[in-house]
């Protein structure tokens, strides 16, 4: 079985800060793992993705997440972020071949002026 | 004209009523998903299919049936609604071959009094 945890519920940050969600998933075979991003009223859209490769991945709105396979982590993050990234950030997991994906619990970033 | 959509939007229906939510999409994916969304659960999958005659069940299926109408159509029916099922229930589909990503419909709330 496979889990995934995002260890903050709500992080608040001023605008311009840097933020970092945090992301751990449990699996003992190779994953793929995503971000995805809702925001209020809205599905989930993508935000970026690690299939394989290069271990740091970007967005195009200026996230970036790197894959340590060792902490078995994929932590999100941006150095300066925007009242427009208020949000809901979720985590996923999927163990390549499994079919399907496995969601963390969501962190809601909440951007003050 | 959205991707994927879903019908109804919004909903209040009663414990014990019959429900379909209605899900489409343009997009010529032959993977389906149905999603429920609970505050601080994240989103956990009902069912999957990944073609009209391959229907899976994922975490939490009880209480929960759906039809695969054709590659385009995934509906997903609450036989007798009960307060529990009272969330925001997504639907998603996916392409393997065009890089793994879930393309999310807008949701439906289901309120079940």
């Amino acid at each position: 079985a496979q889990s995934v945890t995002q260890l903050d519920s709500q992080v608040p940050v001023f605008e311009e800060a840097p933020v970092e969600l945090r992301c751990n998933y449990s699996s003992s075979v190779s994953v793929y793992l995503f971000w995805y991003v809702q925001y209020p009223n809205q599905g989930l859209q993508l935000l970026l993705k690690y299939l394989s490769g290069s271990t740091l991945v970007e967005s195009i709105n200026g996230f970036e997440a790197e894959f340590n396979k060792s902490q078995t982590s994929f932590h999100l993050r941006k150095p300066s972020v925007h009242i427009s990234d208020t949000a809901e950030y979720f985590c996923a997991v999927d163990r390549t071949g499994r079919r399907a994906l496995t969601f963390g619990s969501g962190t809601r970033l909440q951007v003050q002026p | 004209d959205a991707d994927v959509t879903q019908t109804p939007r919004n909903r209040i229906t009663k414990t014990g009523k019959r429900i379909m939510l209605e899900c489409s999409q343009t997009k010529g994916h032959d993977r389906m998903y149905w999603y429920r969304q609970d505050p601080g659960l994240g989103l956990r999958l009902i069912y999957y299919s990944f073609d009209v005659k391959d229907i899976n069940k994922g975490e939490i299926s009880d209480g929960y049936s759906v039809s695969r109408q054709a590659q385009a159509k995934f509906s997903l029916s609450l036989e007798s609604a009960i307060p529990n099922q009272t969330a925001l229930y997504f639907c998603a589909t996916s392409d393997p071959r065009q890089g793994w990503e879930q393309y999310f419909g807008p949701g439906t709330r289901l309120t079940v009094t």
